[in-house]
């Protein structure tokens, strides 16, 4: 596709409820990464894939919290039993290259427009 | 203290101001540093990116970096409307370390 998408746009859920927020990478881009940005901050690096295998997962917030790209191209956040501190937008973005080693224009990240959730 | 210290503002300017967009960072493993424009309800844009010291030039916008101060900066010429967003600086060593953002307002 021409960019990255994300779905749902906006989820709300009750507290305790689990959420699945998908991911739609650009068509060939390696890496998919996930940040979390609460309101009024930048966005906190979650996880990151090298298409399917997840090579960084030092940022999930706790083991409610679990990520899967099983064929390298869509992704799939999940969140069990939600709690209202999960309440932020959930970013996700890809890139051609891995995102690892040196830096230039194929490892640069284009973001999706954000799932926002809100736990109730 | 976080590794990427950004003031958030608002910041709100005339338009056709200067605008100097500023964040410092204390690791010297930082190797890369972006600059992406949030507007509401949408993900960051890459607007620029370098991993020397030294001033980088794109059109309107100039990006600084100061490795030995641990500092860098954006600088917008000619402001507009259009430029107003929340403006995030990131860096890489292996991940990508956001800081918190900085909202700016640019007054027609």
């Amino acid at each position: 596709g021409a960019g990255v998408s994300q779905s749902p746009r906006y989820k709300v859920a009750k507290r305790g409820q689990d959420v699945a927020l998908r991911c739609d990478p650009i068509s060939g881009h390696v890496s998919l990464f996930w940040y979390q940005q609460a309101l009024g901050q930048g966005p906190e690096f979650l996880t990151y894939f090298q298409n399917e295998a997840q090579l960084d997962k030092s940022g999930l917030p706790s083991d409610r919290f679990f990520a899967e790209r099983p064929e390298g191209s869509v992704s799939t956040l999940k969140i069990q039993r939600t709690q209202q501190e999960d309440s932020a937008v959930y970013l996700c973005a890809s890139s051609f290259s891995s995102g690892t080693g040196s830096f230039s224009g194929a490892n640069v990240l284009t973001f999706g427009a954000g799932s926002r959730l809100t736990v109730l | 203290q976080k590794e990427v210290e950004q003031d958030p503002g608002p910041l709100s300017v005339p338009e056709g101001a200067i605008v100097s967009l500023n964040c410092t960072y204390s690791n010297s493993a930082f190797q890369y540093f972006m600059w992406y424009r949030q507007y509401s309800r949408k993900g960051p844009e890459l607007l620029m990116y370098t991993y020397s010291s030294g001033n980088k030039e794109d059109g309107r916008f100039t990006a600084q970096v100061d490795k030995s101060s641990k500092y860098i900066s954006l600088f917008i010429r000619d402001s507009q409307p259009s430029d107003s967003a929340t403006y995030l600086c990131a860096m890489r060593w292996d991940k990508i370390i956001f800081g918190k953002g900085t909202r700016l307002h640019i007054l027609p």
